[in-house]
């Protein structure tokens, strides 16, 4: 089981908007940054959002992420078939000293 | 361009050793904290180990501590796991990436290798 709990699927029409939500709790998400990646099986895992909001380089507009207090949310709009893909969250815990993932969300094209 | 680049992956069985190695290329490896994370056949992804700059602060999750040993070599900008005890739970593939330095803590890992498939199995 997963400090970090994320939604497990998520589906959506090309065009429209889909949201992940990442929770937490003060240990972590409340107190350090949050970041989302996209994995494709077989490749590797791609940086998409960092510091809760910021975008990684390249990264199309369409994809934001924000925070308040324990939660986390990543958004995606104008979906496209290229967005089918597992989204994971992730944070900092203070008070173990690990690194935290969410168990991951799949986000499927219809 | 820059790079991560993992080897050294392979089947064990149970109980033995395998060594990882991740090679840096294309920026001061020096600078960086440095990780391993692991995805497990139909799991999902989980945090392994990091070091710091200097290799003063090492940090494991429980499953692998005692276990795992990360280290680093910056004259050769590369970065290893020593896994030994491994258990059929060890089988994954593991990944190195590179942690960005955020405001008062690093906050993300902006740039990971393509993984290493380590198979532990009688």
């Amino acid at each position: 089981q997963s400090v970090l709990t994320q939604t497990r699927s998520r589906s959506g029409t090309p065009g429209q908007k889909v949201s992940i939500l990442c929770s937490g709790s003060s240990s972590h998400i409340g107190r350090n940054p949050v970041s989302w990646y996209q994995y494709l099986p077989g490749t590797a895992p791609k940086l998409l959002i960092y510091g809760n909001d910021q975008r990684s380089s390249g990264v199309p507009d369409r994809f934001s992420g924000s925070k308040s207090g324990t939660f986390a949310s990543l958004a995606i709009s104008g979906l496209q078939s290229d967005d089918e893909a597992v989204y994971y969250c992730a944070a900092w815990h203070d008070s173990l000293n690990i690194w935290v993932f969410g168990g991951g969300t799949q986000v499927t094209v219809l | 361009d820059v790079k991560l680049v993992e080897s050294g992956g392979d089947f064990v069985q149970p109980g033995g050793s395998l060594r990882l190695s991740c090679a840096a290329s294309g920026f001061m490896f020096r600078d960086y904290w440095m990780t391993w994370v692991r995805q497990a056949p139909g799991k999902g992804l989980e945090w392994v180990a990091n070091i710091n700059q200097d290799g003063s602060e090492i940090y494991y999750v429980d499953s692998v501590k005692g276990r795992f040993s990360i280290s680093r070599d910056d004259t050769r900008s590369s970065l290893y796991l020593h896994m030994s005890s491994l258990r059929a739970e060890d089988t994954a593939v593991y990944y190195c990436a590179r942690e960005r330095a955020g405001g008062h803590t690093n906050d993300a890992f902006d740039i990971w290798g393509q993984g290493t498939m380590v198979t532990v199995s009688s």
